[in-house]
């Protein structure tokens, strides 16, 4: 079955260090999203790519960067991680632009300490 | 900049009793979505509204769509514990945003 997988799933880093977290999808999606989750805010847009070497900056890019070299997947790394980006990080893939839900990854929880 | 609101935040209902999320938003839009977050988990689709007045149901859940007022609702009938969960509603213009999120809490 298609799915979109996250790793790692669990991730306790130092502040100033470079992360990356990885996202995979096997739907061969050309819509991809980070988001990530903190209480009170719902889901906030990371940065979103709509094919391969497209990547554009949502609500809270700061800090972050992507890159989509392929289909399926889109890395998100942290510059230098900082405590404000401790959160729920979550992966998403959509077929076409504005008319198909999303499918989401099942989390990467960040602690940066 | 487009912002969705979710009300309420937070909904604490008895089984067997109906109830209306609304989620509103600030931006020209006919695509929205609902999904559901348990506890934990991540997030899965319930319902895609892509034209004004669309309507989509499933079991005990009612999703609307009213484009020209900017507003969708969520309609829950004769809720049971197992619709307990946090509800979100997500507006696509050039790229999906979410609102807060509602959750819910379904007490015998």
């Amino acid at each position: 079955d298609a799915e979109i997988t996250q790793s790692p799933r669990h991730k306790i880093t130092e502040t100033g260090r470079q992360v990356t977290l990885a996202c995979h999808q096997t739907w061969n999606h050309n819509n991809m999203f980070w988001y990530r989750q903190d209480l009170g805010h719902g889901l906030r847009l990371i940065h979103y790519s709509y094919g391969v070497h497209d990547t554009n900056k949502g609500e809270v890019s700061d800090g972050y960067s992507v890159s989509r070299s392929n289909t399926e997947d889109l890395p998100l790394t942290l510059e230098s991680a900082a405590s404000s980006q401790t959160s729920v990080y979550f992966c998403a893939s959509s077929e076409y632009r504005g008319s198909t839900e999303a499918f989401f990854g099942q989390g990467t929880r960040l602690t940066v300490v | 900049e487009l912002k969705v609101e979710q009300n309420p935040l937070f909904l604490s209902m008895q089984e067997g009793k109906n109830y209306t999320i609304y989620c509103n938003y600030s931006t020209t839009s006919d695509r929205l979505y609902w999904y559901r977050q348990d506890p934990g988990k991540s997030l899965e689709s319930l319902f895609v509204l892509l034209s004004n007045g669309a309507v989509k149901q499933e079991g005990r859940l009612m999703a609307s769509l009213d484009t020209k007022a900017r507003l969708s609702t969520l309609h829950i009938t004769a809720a049971v514990h197992d619709l307990s969960a946090t509800y979100f509603c997500a507006v696509d213009i050039n790229d999906m945003r979410f609102g807060a999120g509602t959750r819910l809490t379904v007490k015998p």
